[in-house]
């Protein structure tokens, strides 16, 4: 059975701490790992997709690492600000043309002003 | 931007009813999916679907659960004979194609309550 683990489950923090968290996968058969931004009543809202291993991206204050030889990704926030306050979910894509997503569970992030 | 649209937001069902829940992917995409999240649990894979016919399924995905695609706009999640386990949140997700780079699409969910 294919597990996707993500680490904290939930991370509370101050306006302008930088935070990371982790997403691990399995180290075979990979396609593709998906990060998702995920509000309270709202649909989840894509981050990045990575492909390769050794992959970074940035996307305003967050980017992601991908290591796919060991099976983790980080994603981290730079300067959190409290609209950064979400579940931030992975999902793991091993089954090439079909696009089946194995998600973690998320890590919820809460940014106090 | 273009969005994936889900009807109802929530739908309230006896056991053992018929529920139809409806998705509008985003018009040039070309693979659907099925997903549910029950409370507590993790976002789990129901179903893809793509050239009108099921690429993908999961076990949950069984005899009482169908998918169609039945006028090139909607795309259909039916629930033959509700249970209580069914009760969850539904999200429909659609996709320009089917690997690669491209990310899932998804909609707002349906919240399904069985009674």
């Amino acid at each position: 059975i294919l597990n996707v683990e993500q680490s904290p489950q939930s991370l509370h923090v101050q306006e302008g701490d930088s935070t990371n968290f982790t997403c691990s996968f399995p180290s075979s058969n990979f396609y593709a790992l998906h990060w998702y931004r995920w509000e309270t009543a709202k649909s989840p809202e894509a981050l990045f997709v990575m492909t390769l291993n050794g992959d970074e991206k940035k996307k305003g204050r967050i980017s992601a690492t991908l290591n796919t030889k060991e099976g983790y990704s980080y994603l981290y926030i730079k300067g959190s600000q409290p609209e950064d306050s979400a579940t931030y979910l992975c999902a793991f894509d091993g089954s090439g043309n079909t696009g089946k997503l194995i998600f973690g569970q998320g890590t919820t992030l809460q940014v106090k002003p | 931007e273009p969005e994936v649209t889900q009807t109802p937001s929530h739908q309230v069902t006896q056991m053992g009813q018929e529920v139809i829940l409806r998705c509008v992917p985003i018009s040039n995409h070309l693979y659907f999916y099925w997903y549910r999240q029950i409370l507590g649990q993790k976002v789990e894979f129901l179903v893809s679907f793509y050239n009108n016919e099921i690429s993908e399924k999961s076990e949950i995905f069984d005899d009482q659960f169908s998918v169609e695609r039945p006028d090139g706009s909607n795309f259909t999640l039916k629930i033959r004979s509700t249970k209580l386990e069914d009760s969850a949140m539904y999200f429909c997700a659609s996709r320009i194609q089917g690997w690669g780079n491209q990310p899932q699409h998804f909609g707002d969910g349906t919240r399904l309550s069985i009674l």
